[in-house]
């Protein structure tokens, strides 16, 4: 079975700075892994995934992330934040083939300071 | 656009009553997903449903059941309501299970209070 892991559950940085949300990830098998952003009092949305290809992922908003097979990890980067990036954020991993489940980890959540 | 809604965005419930919570997605997909969410845990999966009719149990069914009868319509039931089952209830739908696919859309979540 495969798991997640975001070892940073609160993240400060002052606007303008750039920002790394860390996630890392086990599966012995192929997977597909996608990062979510929750804003206040609302549902999940999708920020970016990785299925296959160039392991360099933008997504919307200006975040990006990097798939990194070899350190088993798909962390998010943004180079200049903004207060309106302040959210909570979502990495999830499913494995390739056939039915499987989606595995989130526990959030990181980003505080943007002005 | 995917459109996924929750029949309430807050609901407040005494212990030992019977909870309905309803979710309607409108792209025909045929997967649909219930989690809770909670502080410091992430997101939780109850129950999910592949087809109509058809559900599975996710890592914490206990306490909740669920109802698909139809495609767009997934229902959470909570058969009587306890404390430790306040929460955040997310309800989200997938075209499929793989690849792109597996992509979740999520609904905006039901605060449920229960006293």
């Amino acid at each position: 079975a495969q798991s997640v892991t975001q070892l940073d559950s609160q993240v400060p940085v002052f606007e303008e700075a750039p920002v790394e949300l860390r996630c890392n990830y086990s599966s012995s098998v192929s997977v597909y892994l996608f990062w979510y952003v929750q804003y206040p009092n609302q549902g999940l949305q999708l920020l970016l995934k990785y299925l296959s290809g160039s392991t360099l992922v933008k997504g919307i908003n200006g975040f990006e992330a990097e798939f990194n097979k070899s350190q088993t990890s798909f962390h998010l980067r943004k180079p200049s934040v903004h207060i309106s990036d302040t959210a909570e954020y979502f990495c999830a991993v499913t494995l390739s083939g056939g039915y499987q489940k989606v595995t989130f980890g526990t959030g990181t959540k980003l505080q943007v300071i002005p | 656009d995917v459109k996924v809604t929750q029949s309430s965005r807050y609901l407040v419930k005494r212990t030992g009553e019977k909870v309905f919570l309803e979710c309607v997605q409108d792209m025909d997909h045929e997967n649909m997903f219930w989690y809770r969410q909670d502080p410091g845990l992430g997101l939780r999966l109850i129950y999910f449903s592949y087809d109509v009719k058809m559900k599975e149990k996710g890592d914490i069914p206990e306490g909740y059941s669920v109802s698909r009868e139809k495609k767009e319509r997934f229902s959470l039931i909570l058969e009587s309501a306890s404390t430790n089952q306040t929460s955040m209830y997310l309800c989200a739908s997938s075209r499929g299970t793989s690849g792109r696919a597996a992509e979740q859309y999520f609904g905006p979540g039901t605060r449920l209070t229960v006293t």
